[in-house]
Order: C-alpha cells, then sequence, then structure tokens
C-alpha cells in the first residue's frame, strides 16, 4: 500500500532549468508535507515543507506547491545548479509518522 | 558536533548472527526514530520512542528489537540476521511533526 507516490523516478535537467517533481498522496489526515535532500552515502536531510492550507511556499530556489482538492504537491527547483544533483523525496506525516514517497534520482547537467 | 550520529556506518556479517547499531542524538529532542532504507531507496519507517517509550511499531520481524535507555539514545539489536536485512539503517529524531533530522546512516550487509 503506497500511500505517496513520487513521480518521476528520475529526473535530468540542463543547468539553469526547472526541476519539478510530483508527489499525490491518498490519506487525508496527513497534515504536514516535507521534502527532504538525500546525497550519496549521506541521510536525508530536511529541504522545505508546507501545511495543507497553505497552497504554495517559497525559499530561495526551492517552491512547494500544494493542490489540496487534486491531494496532490511538487517541488520546483528553480536556476538548477550541479549541487542540487542528489535523490529528493516528498513527505507526509500524521501524528509524527513520516510516509516517503520512493524518491526521484535528479541530475543537472552542466 | 554532529547532531545525529550512528555508530558504526558499516556492518558485514554473516546470517545468523546478532548486531547491534546505536544512535545517539544531541538536539535535545524527544522523539526518535529507526528506518530503513533498502536497495531502491525505499524509506520506511521501522519504530519511533518518545521519551524513551515506544510510540509506533510498523510491522517489523520481531528479530529487531529497539532499546532506549534514555531520551537521546535509541540504539537496535538485530537477532539471527538474515540476507534480506541488509539495508541501510537510519536513525533519526524530532522535536516538531514532520522535521526530522536523519544520521549518516549504517550500511549492513549480511553475507
Amino acid at each position: 500500500q503506497q500511500q505517496v507516490k513520487q513521480s518521476p523516478q528520475s529526473l535530468i535537467v540542463q543547468k539553469g532549468g526547472i526541476s519539478i517533481i510530483n508527489c499525490a498522496y491518498e490519506n487525508t489526515a496527513f497534515d504536514y508535507f516535507p521534502w527532504y535532500q538525500q546525497f550519496p552515502g549521506k541521510g536525508p536531510a530536511l529541504l522545505i515543507a508546507i501545511r495543507p492550507d497553505v497552497s504554495e511556499k517559497k525559499e530561495g530556489r526551492f517552491t512547494i506547491s500544494f493542490n489540496k482538492s487534486a491531494k496532490q504537491f511538487s517541488l520546483h527547483i528553480m536556476d538548477s545548479q550541479p549541487g542540487d544533483s542528489a535523490t529528493y523525496f516528498c513527505a507526509a506525516d500524521k501524528t509524527q509518522k513520516l510516509v516517503f514517497g520512493q524518491g526521484t534520482r535528479l541530475t543537472i547537467n552542466p | 558536533d554532529t547532531a545525529v550520529s550512528q555508530t558504526p556506518k558499516y556492518l558485514v556479517t554473516q546470517m545468523g548472527n546478532d548486531k547491534s547499531i546505536k544512535c545517539e542524538q544531541n538536539l535535545g529532542h524527544d522523539t526518535m526514530y529507526w528506518y530503513k532504507q533498502d536497495s531502491k531507496k525505499f524509506l520506511k519507517i521501522m519504530f519511533s520512542y518518545n521519551n524513551k517509550e515506544l510510540i509506533i511499531n510498523e510491522t517489523v520481524p520481531n528479530r529487531f528489537s529497539p532499546k532506549s535507555p534514555d531520551k537521546a539514545h535509541l540504539n537496535l539489536h538485530i537477532n539471527s540476521l538474515e540476507l534480506g536485512d541488509s539495508a541501510v539503517y537510519f536513525c533519526a529524531s524530532s522535536l516538531l511533526p514532520g522535521e526530522q533530522y536523519f544520521g549518516p546512516g549504517t550500511r549492513l550487509t549480511v553475507t
């Protein structure tokens, strides 16, 4: 039972382009939606997060768009840089229990 | 001054052995977790402790036993290791829901 579905599995973007990763969830009880970034050999690190009463949140080059009625949310990385190359996970939280998407391996070509 | 630390970083062992992974956090967080990341990078929660009390226990074989001696430490003991236990195990801690801080991981290889 996959409660959070993430796509695409992998993504290649040119330097300076926009990277977009999408997630969909099923359980309307989820009340917090974070994105995590993981570099090879490291643990996931919290990147940005949103609550369902907000439709968009922006932090620097990273933006979350949230569509509560469609039960979907996405991460946009503007002006993508080679240093952004990593695996990105969306997640949904309910009472301190995080459910993760399958992850997206993002590669930014120089 | 590492926030969440785990030892060891790598663990190679044979089937049937018993092993432990240790985790410590110096963030003052009340809640700690164990996650398993499989070869396809899928992250799944195994256990969660809040102030030394078990609050989440996912469908995990009872060969896995977490122990929290105090709220800064959460150890994971695994009995009778199997090939399918090979994975990266992450410890994490949090103060606020959804905002978890992960350790560097322990890569367990069972041969």
